[in-house]
């Protein structure tokens, strides 16, 4: 498709389990992001790659997430021994140029639930 | 530090009312940009405008207008004869000009047009 796509489109994980989620960004995209919007709030920044550079992870809560982007395209978030404040949806955006004035695409997000 | 603030929870409007809706930021770099977004049920933010701190011009996109005011650090997003496909929750998202891809968003407001 077009545009950014993201799986899965829900997760329900048990406390302690590790998760994957996986964004595919729009084609040719140089940026990618990674947000977390928890229910009724906005979203918030977690981590940003230029192709396959991870240039700010300044967002990451702990150190038990972890993403990557190892050939500038695909991006995974990975999230160890999930917590149940863990739960929110995960967005993905992706933006043509490094640019802030380019604009960022997102992709439907994948709403991961922590029992 | 940087943040933004939309008072407003939630708005009901009855189609064809003009509605707007408020943000108010806050920022001590001198260079910004201010962005709207709205998120349909679907659950893909939606791109709508971007100002930056240096253009104060307000805009005009149909039936969409924005009021930038940097005197009272406002960035305000007015629909004109709301209908009913206008219902979501809009956010409006401050980035700043220090190193990073740290945008910042509002919590949201959740608008219901009502036919």
């Amino acid at each position: 498709g077009a545009g950014v796509s993201q799986s899965p489109r829900y997760k329900v994980a048990k406390r302690g389990q590790d998760v994957a989620l996986r964004c595919d960004p729009i084609s040719g995209h140089v940026s990618l992001f990674w947000y977390q919007q928890a229910l009724g709030q906005g979203p918030e920044f977690l981590t940003y790659f230029q192709n396959e550079a991870q240039l700010d992870k300044s967002g990451l809560p702990s150190d038990r997430f972890f993403a990557e982007r190892p050939e500038g395209s695909v991006s995974t978030l990975k999230i160890q021994r999930t917590q149940q404040e863990d739960s929110a949806v995960y967005l993905c955006a992706s933006r043509r140029q490094a640019e802030i004035v380019d604009t960022q695409y997102f992709g439907p997000g994948t709403r991961l639930t922590v029992l | 530090a940087q943040k933004v603030t939309q008072a407003q929870t939630e708005i009901s409007v009855v189609e064809k009312e003009d509605v707007t809706l408020d943000c108010v930021y806050e920022t001590r770099d001198t260079t910004y940009y201010l962005f709207w977004y709205k998120q349909p049920p679907s659950g893909e933010l939606v791109f709508l405008i971007r100002r930056n701190s240096f253009d104060e011009q307000n805009e005009i996109s149909g039936r969409y207008s924005w009021n930038f005011q940097k005197s009272t650090s406002s960035f305000n997003f007015t629909i004109t004869a709301s209908q009913v496909v206008d219902s979501a929750v809009y956010f409006c998202a401050l980035k700043g000009s220090a190193f990073g891809q740290n945008f910042v968003f509002g919590p949201g407001t959740r608008l219901s047009v009502l036919p």
